[in-house]
């Protein structure tokens, strides 16, 4: 079965500092892959996502994601941390054959010091 | 353009009771998934509906029922509420079903059993 794995349940970085959040999936077949942020109290939002194409992503508020394949790898990153980004990120990959289901990370909540 | 709406926000049941939600997705969108958020779990995906039609269905008991209306408009029911079914249930929304698309979020609505 697919799989998401977010490295750090739990990333603190200072303000103006690069954000990097890892997300790893298993696959034998390129997913469609998402990246989403939650806010407190609020539902999911969508950051970027990839389907096919360009490796490097890039999505709102200044975020980017690359696409690699050979390390089965999507990861998030942020050139420099702002206090508004402070929320939890999830990875999430829609397998192929499985339209309409995102299989999500157990997620990564970030936190930015001032 | 009005988003992904569902009601109630909040809900309290007692344990043994039955629950209705819904959800209301974006104008023209056909594809209505929904997730179940708990600490312990993370977010699961419980089931995708497109026309009418589950196209896809998580591992979740017999007591999580779905169903989606002509206008797209879906509804989720549990019945035999279990103190292990509180949790956020989020719906999302999309234009079309397993194009990578990428889901639009509700806010969705907090169930709590007592």
């Amino acid at each position: 079965a697919q799989s998401v794995t977010q490295l750090g349940s739990h990333v603190s970085v200072s303000e103006g500092a690069l954000v990097l959040l890892r997300c790893n999936y298993s696959s034998s077949v390129p997913p469609y892959l998402f990246w989403y942020v939650q806010y407190p109290n609020q539902g999911l939002q969508l950051l970027l996502k990839y389907t096919t194409g360009a490796t490097l992503v890039k999505g709102i508020n200044g975020f980017e994601a690359e696409f690699k394949k050979s390390e089965t790898s999507f990861h998030l990153t942020k050139p420099s941390a702002h206090m508004s980004d402070a929320a939890e990120y999830f990875c999430a990959v829609t397998p192929y054959n499985q339209g309409g289901k995102l299989i999500f990370g157990q997620g990564t909540e970030l936190s930015v010091k001032p | 353009k009005a988003g992904v709406t569902q009601t109630p926000r909040y809900l309290i049941k007692t344990r043994g009771q039955q629950v209705t939600l819904s959800c209301s997705p974006i104008s023209g969108h056909r594809s209505v998934s929904w997730y179940q958020q708990t600490p312990g779990q993370g977010l699961q995906f419980l089931f995708e509906y497109f026309s009418e039609t589950q196209r896809n269905k998580g591992n979740f008991p017999g007591r999580f029922s779905g169903r989606q209306f002509s206008n797209s408009r879906s509804e989720m029911n549990v019945s035999t509420l279990e103190l292990g079914d509180s949790a956020l249930y989020l719906c999302a929304s999309s234009s079309n079903s397993g194009t990578g698309n990428g889901y639009t979020f509700g806010s969705g609505t907090r169930l709590t059993v007592v």
